[in-house]
């Protein structure tokens, strides 16, 4: 099993430009979050999924999108980066509340 | 206020030192989980608890529901234990701390 993937794994954007992050999980989870790690702050939610095509917003949603049209595949977009949305972008995955949380390897974006 | 706190941010230590990182939160919880993260690294769950105390090799960690606090104890300590560790806590959404920085040198 390859647990929870992430793609890419580093990216460089222009201010303005957009793109699409995609976590892919083969454990058959329902529950699957994407959060952002700054320097000196804990992970922050942005989206997250409780099962296949539902998504709900987190503590910093705004500037992003998802789409969880497989349940296997929950999708973070970006419209228009801003260097504000710099960060190590982690995605995870779990089976419902209060069961382990399994990460994905996270994705480093620098907006320029 | 955040709603999880830890203490100390930073941590240095010899190796063979008794390591105790702490966490308190202030809302109702289901469930409290400590993770590591090593340099560069990704996020690896170490202990999920609700009640009581887990052990697992060379890590323990407790919880005390009624205190709203929880520790996490490294015996032993090595310099492959150097990594940032983190408590977060279970709402039905996890609220994460801003970590514990711990070094541990030969």
């Amino acid at each position: 099993n390859a647990g929870v993937t992430q793609t890419p794994k580093f990216r460089v954007l222009k201010t303005g430009q957009s793109m699409t992050l995609l976590c892919a999980q083969d454990m058959n989870h329902e529950y699957m979050y994407w959060y952002r790690q700054d320097p000196g702050m804990g992970l922050r939610l942005i989206h997250y999924s409780v099962g296949e095509g539902t998504t709900a917003k987190g503590e910093v949603p705004d500037g992003y999108n998802v789409s969880r049209l497989k349940k296997q595949n929950f999708l973070l977009g970006l419209e228009s980066a801003a260097p504000s949305q710099t960060s190590v972008y982690f995605c995870a995955s779990r089976r419902e509340v209060a069961y382990e949380q399994y990460f994905g390897p996270g994705t480093r974006l620098t907006v320029t | 206020k955040n709603e999880v706190e830890q203490s100390p941010q930073n941590l240095t230590a010899q190796e063979g030192e008794f390591i105790t990182i702490n966490c308190s939160y202030s809302v109702g919880i289901s469930a409290l989980h400590w993770l590591q993260q090593h340099p560069g690294g990704g996020i690896v769950s170490l202990f999920m608890l609700s009640s009581g105390k887990k052990k697992h090799g060379r890590l323990i960690a407790t919880i005390n529901i009624q205190e709203k606090h929880s520790s996490l104890h490294i015996t032993a300590s090595h310099p492959r234990d150097s990594a940032v560790y983190i408590c977060a806590v279970d709402t039905d959404k996890l609220i994460f701390g801003t970590g514990t920085r711990l070094q541990v040198f030969p």
